[in-house]
This record gives C-alpha cells, sequence and structure tokens, in this order.
C-alpha cells in the first residue's frame, strides 16, 4: 500500500507564472488536508477536501490559491500569479475516515521556489 | 484559537542519552495529539497519536504522554541514537468554531534534536 504521493518534489517557477500541486492519497483515503511551511516557520493548515467537496479551506489565501480533489485523480493546489513570498514546502495528508480522531498520513511535500 | 508551543528549539545531547521534548498547547479541549518526525528537506513521519482520552502511547524506545488540564504533552525518547537526529514536531487537532472539529492539525515550531556519537 502506497504512501502519499506527492508531485513534483520540486517545481521552480517565475513570478507571475502558475503552480499546480498535485497529491494522491493512501488508497481508500477520501480525505485530504493541505499545509503549508514557509522558510522558518512551522506548519499552517490550509484546507481540507473530500471527494469533490472543499470542506474546511480557512487557512487558504483569498485570492490566487484554489484547490480541488475531484471524483477521479488526484487532489491539486493551484496557485495563480505566483509570488516570491509563496516559496515554501507544501504537503499534503489523508486520512481514511471525517473527523478529528483520525491519524493523517502526510506525503513527501512539493518544494516551490518562485524565482 | 489553538496555539502550540514546543521547548526547547534545538536539543544536543551523546548518544546513549533519554530525553524529553515538550509541547503545550492553550486549548485543554483538544481531540488528539500527534508528534511527528521531520528530517531535513523531508516529510512528515508520524510517530505517536495520544487521543484525548488516553493519556500516554509507546512505541519501541519513544513514549509520548498527555495531561489535557496542564495542556501538556511530552515525548520521551530512551538511549537515544544519532539516527534519531531529526526535527521533532507536536500537533493537535484543533475545534472549529462551531465546537466540532474536521481533524485539522496546529503544529508547534518544531525542537531540533541533535544526537552525537
Amino acid at each position: 500500500n502506497a504512501g502519499v504521493m506527492q508531485n513534483p518534489r520540486h517545481l521552480v517557477r517565475r513570478r507571475g507564472q502558475e503552480a499546480r500541486l498535485r497529491c494522491s492519497p493512501m488508497k481508500g483515503h477520501s480525505h485530504v488536508y493541505w499545509y503549508r511551511q514557509l522558510p522558518e516557520e512551522g506548519l499552517k493548515f490550509m484546507v481540507y477536501l473530500q471527494k469533490e467537496n472543499i470542506i474546511d479551506e480557512s487557512g487558504m489565501p483569498k485570492e490566487r490559491f484554489s484547490a480541488e480533489f475531484p471524483k477521479e485523480g488526484p487532489s491539486i493546489l493551484r496557485i495563480q500569479q505566483v509570488v516570491r513570498g509563496d516559496s515554501a514546502a507544501y504537503f499534503c495528508a489523508s486520512s481514511p475516515l471525517r473527523g478529528p480522531y483520525n491519524e493523517q498520513f502526510f506525503g513527501p511535500g512539493t518544494r516551490l521556489t518562485v524565482l | 484559537k489553538q496555539e502550540v508551543t514546543q521547548i526547547p528549539a534545538a536539543l544536543s545531547v551523546p548518544e546513549g542519552e533519554n530525553l524529553v521534548l515538550n509541547c503545550s498547547f492553550t486549548d485543554s479541549a483538544i481531540y488528539n495529539l500527534q508528534w511527528f518526525r521531520q528530517d531535513p528537506g523531508k516529510g512528515l513521519t508520524s510517530l505517536l497519536l495520544i487521543q484525548s482520552s488516553q493519556r500516554e502511547q509507546t512505541s519501541g524506545r519513544l513514549n509520548a504522554s498527555l495531561d489535557k488540564s496542564s495542556g501538556r504533552s511530552t515525548l520521551y525518547i530512551a538511549a537515544s541514537q544519532p539516527g534519531d537526529s531529526a526535527t521533532y514536531l507536536c500537533a493537535a487537532t484543533v475545534h472549529n468554531a462551531g465546537g466540532t472539529s474536521y481533524g485539522k492539525l496546529t503544529f508547534g515550531q518544531g525542537t531540533i534534536l541533535t544526537v552525537h556519537p
């Protein structure tokens, strides 16, 4: 049973370009969380999704950021018109069930560098 | 708003020493607390998860305790080894404004552990 997969592992973009980060949850998991780790800062929650639904996006910037988790395929975190401040490591985690008691399993992260 | 604090920020110990990492949280109404390990440039590996009804969990040389009333958790590592060198993160599952929870984690800043031979 493969773990949480994220790709690409490293992504370089120039200011103003778009970044698309992909997350494939563990088999049988239908809940996905995205977190961001800025340089010299801790991990911060961004968004929580179930298949075809955004449940909680309270940690996601209102502009330029969007997330989806379609019925088929990976979850996508999309950043439009990237700026240098978006440079960070983006992690996704998956969980098998809804609710607070379920352990989250993390992927290896995508490290975004904005030039 | 839940805040999670970890002390010390960094710790350097000789191989073989037993050590304790500390985590405190401001909202005692947590659902669970999870300890992770993060190696440089890598993802997070879950070490232990303690549900709010539990007091401690053990896995090998690791033991994590939870005291909700005082807002504290500790991670005890016995007989440390150089391979234990990593950043250790604790994270609490928080309530939403309505008192429910979707399971999102609030992380501490981490403790950077170095175990030297």
